[in-house]
């Protein structure tokens, strides 16, 4: 089983809709990113979260520490929006010096007109 | 803004080549990281480096290598290419700051394929 478990694994919606992805993960872990990757390759970092709830523009992303689980929410979703979401934990006092970071196998998202 | 760049946007080498991916980031980071990015297995640490001349085995080295001769370079080595190493490349970086790991910044991607 994966540390790090995205869901769903592929979601088509209309424009306007409301978009959930969900990210659960099993490690302790110190924080977790939720991050862009548009056709192409190149990855942007959305949100690093440790706690609670952080928004940006029409993006909002929640984390339960106890549950360990994570959501991504896009309000008002836009074709722009099309893109592979991932999730990444950094695991806790793996190792001196760099923390490393754990990904979900990323889930694509098409918005359609 | 934070720059991470990847000296190229798509490689196409020869088996058995020695394939030489650059990296390089203009903030100071401590901390830069090579992955590969395959369909269904999501990205993969390769190598890490957490200081210059300083290197770290990730989850799949194996026909890897890197070097760090400079903080803000870190090159990734394919030493024989092989066509299991066709794949998206993907450099990053990140830094502690008051003993916290902070933002991830990722490179553009090197699109590789061996033939």
């Amino acid at each position: 089983k994966n540390e790090v478990e995205q869901s769903p694994q592929n979601l088509t919606a209309q424009e306007g809709e409301f978009i959930t992805i969900n990210c659960s993960y099993s490690v302790g872990i110190s924080a977790l990113h939720w991050l862009q990757q548009h056709p192409g390759g190149g990855i942007v970092s959305l949100f690093m979260l440790s706690s609670g709830k952080k928004k940006h523009g029409r993006l909002i992303a929640t984390i339960n520490i106890q549950e360990k689980h994570s959501s991504l929410h896009i309000t008002a979703s836009h074709p722009r929006d099309s893109a592979v979401y991932i999730c990444a934990v950094r695991r806790k006092n793996i190792i001196q010096g760099a923390q490393k970071l754990v990904f979900g196998q990323g889930t694509r998202l098409t918005i359609n007109p | 803004d934070v720059k991470v760049t990847q000296s190229s946007r798509y490689l196409v080498k020869r088996t058995g080549e020695k394939v030489f991916l650059e990296c390089v980031q203009d903030m100071d980071h401590e901390n830069m990281f090579w992955y590969r990015q395959d369909p269904g297995l999501g990205l993969r640490l390769i190598y890490f480096s957490y200081d210059v001349k300083m290197k770290e085995k990730g989850d799949i080295p194996e026909g890897y290598s890197v070097s760090r001769e400079k903080k803000e370079r870190f090159s990734l080595i394919l030493e024989s290419a092989s066509t299991n190493q066709t794949s998206m490349y993907l450099c990053a970086s990140s830094f502690l700051a008051g003993g916290v790991w902070l933002e991830a910044f990722f490179g553009q991607g090197t699109r590789l394929t061996v033939v």
